[in-house]
């Protein structure tokens, strides 16, 4: 079965630095899709970028971007010059080929210091 | 468009009681789905629907049923709650269910079931 680990259960940031999330999965898939969500105080659930296994090039979002090793099955999501709208619960999440369900990790909470 | 709502935002439940807890979207999707958020545990899917009458579980699906019969309504009952079902719900939905559609969220319902 897939699973997906974020073993930071909590980050701290000072505004306008840079942090980085950790995630690693599980999964005997070559091709599949993986995604870091937002979570703010408005419990709110929202995408901030999506990598598709097959792609070599990292995904970038303005200021999101993914550091994603599929040999070390590893995703993690960097935040350059972080704001204090950045704070919130960070979710990985994964969802493999043919299947219509994701895979959650227990998310890291982020704080950002001003 | 209002997106995905849900309501109720709160519910206070006896043990035993039944409820249902509803979610629509105007946004025209196929695919909707229902997570429970717990402490330390992530998103976990309950169930789960492609399409109108079509449904089918998730990881966490025991103590809840659901229905489609229309295309923006997707309900989730719970027919005997128990105190293992507190939790904050959330409904989300997507065109499609594929990977590269976004998926989008609700605001979420806080259940207490004492």
């Amino acid at each position: 079965a897939q699973t997906v680990t974020q073993s930071q259960p909590e980050m701290s940031v000072q505004e306008a630095e840079t942090v980085t999330l950790s995630c690693t999965y599980d999964t005997s898939e070559s091709d599949y899709y993986l995604f870091w969500y937002k979570q703010p105080p408005s419990r709110q659930m929202i995408l901030v970028i999506r990598q598709e296994a097959y792609k070599q090039q990292n995904a970038t979002e303005n200021r999101f971007s993914v550091n994603f090793q599929k040999a070390a099955k590893s995703f993690s999501l960097k935040i350059s010059d972080s704001q204090l709208g950045d704070a919130a619960m960070y979710f990985c999440a994964y969802q493999g080929p043919g299947t219509y369900k994701y895979i959650f990790g227990t998310g890291t909470r982020l704080k950002v210091l001003a | 468009n209002a997106g995905v709502t849900q309501t109720p935002k709160f519910q206070v439940l006896k043990t035993g009681q039944s409820m249902t807890l509803q979610c629509a979207q105007d946004m025209n999707h196929e695919y909707m789905s229902w997570y429970r958020q717990d402490p330390g545990m992530g998103l976990r899917l309950i169930h789960y629907s492609v399409g109108a009458g079509i449904t089918d579980q998730g990881e966490v699906p025991n103590g809840y049923n659901v229905s489609r019969s229309t295309t923006e309504d997707f309900p989730l009952r719970l027919l005997s709650a128990a105190p293992s079902q507190t939790s904050v719900y959330f409904c989300a939905s997507s065109y499609r269910g594929v990977p590269t559609d976004t998926q989008y969220f609700g605001p979420g319902t806080r259940l207490t079931v004492l």
